[in-house]
């Protein structure tokens, strides 16, 4: 079975500072799709940034950029210039090429301090 | 214009009866999901359906019994609602087997008393 680890819970960065949020999973799968879902208080959840594992650059989208670990089963957030709109839960999230379920991490809870 | 929508957003009921939850997509997607996200933030899929069709039905219990009246709606049904229900349910759709990103909905918050 595939497994999600977010090892930080909760962080805080200052405003327009750089934070890094990190993400490992456990997987024997050569093909997949890795993901950020990003959940404000308002607790929709949104698409932030998305990989296939099959693509050795790494994602950007904006500020939001990761650095996608392959061989480490790594597959960190990082976000550029925080914004207090940052401040939210953030999922990572892992699911196989071939299935229909996505496997969620615990989340981390970021708060953008001003 | 909402892309994935969830009816009600709110429900507070009482432990023992039955309710229904509904979603819809306007996306024209053929795979349709149901999450379950706990109090500690936990998200955990129970069902996914491809058109109409149950694909995943993870270990819930079967008083949860999701209904796919065509490619654009999945309902969940909780029948005998207990305290440990109290979570929020969040629908997602999915464009089909090629696809990989999974639009949510806005989640249902059910409070079980």
């Amino acid at each position: 079975a595939q497994t999600v680890t977010q090892s930080q819970p909760e962080m805080s960065v200052q405003e327009a500072e750089t934070v890094t949020l990190s993400c490992t999973y456990d997987t024997s799968e050569n093909n997949y799709y890795l993901f950020w879902y990003k959940q404000p208080p308002s607790r929709q959840m949104i698409l932030v940034i998305r990989q296939e594992a099959y693509k050795q650059q790494n994602a950007t989208e904006n500020r939001f950029s990761v650095n996608f670990q392959k061989a480490a089963k790594s597959f960190s957030l990082k976000i550029s210039d925080s914004q207090l709109g940052d401040t939210a839960m953030y999922f990572c999230a892992f699911m196989k090429h071939s299935l229909h379920d996505m496997r969620f991490g615990a989340g981390t809870r970021l708060t953008v301090k001003p | 214009d909402t892309a994935v929508s969830q009816t009600p957003k709110y429900l507070v009921t009482q432990m023992g009866n039955d309710k229904s939850i509904k979603c819809e997509q306007n996306l024209g997607h053929d795979t349709m999901y149901w999450y379950k996200q706990d109090s500690k933030k936990f998200l955990k899929i129970m069902f996914s359906y491809n058109n109409k069709e149950l694909i995943i039905n993870e270990t819930v219990p079967n008083r949860f019994s999701p209904k796919s009246p065509d490619k654009a709606h999945l309902n969940l049904h909780i029948n005998s609602l207990e305290l440990g229900d109290s979570a929020v349910y969040f629908c997602a759709s999915r464009l089909g087997l090629g696809a990989d990103t999974q639009y949510f909905g806005p989640g249902t918050r059910l409070t079980v008393l």
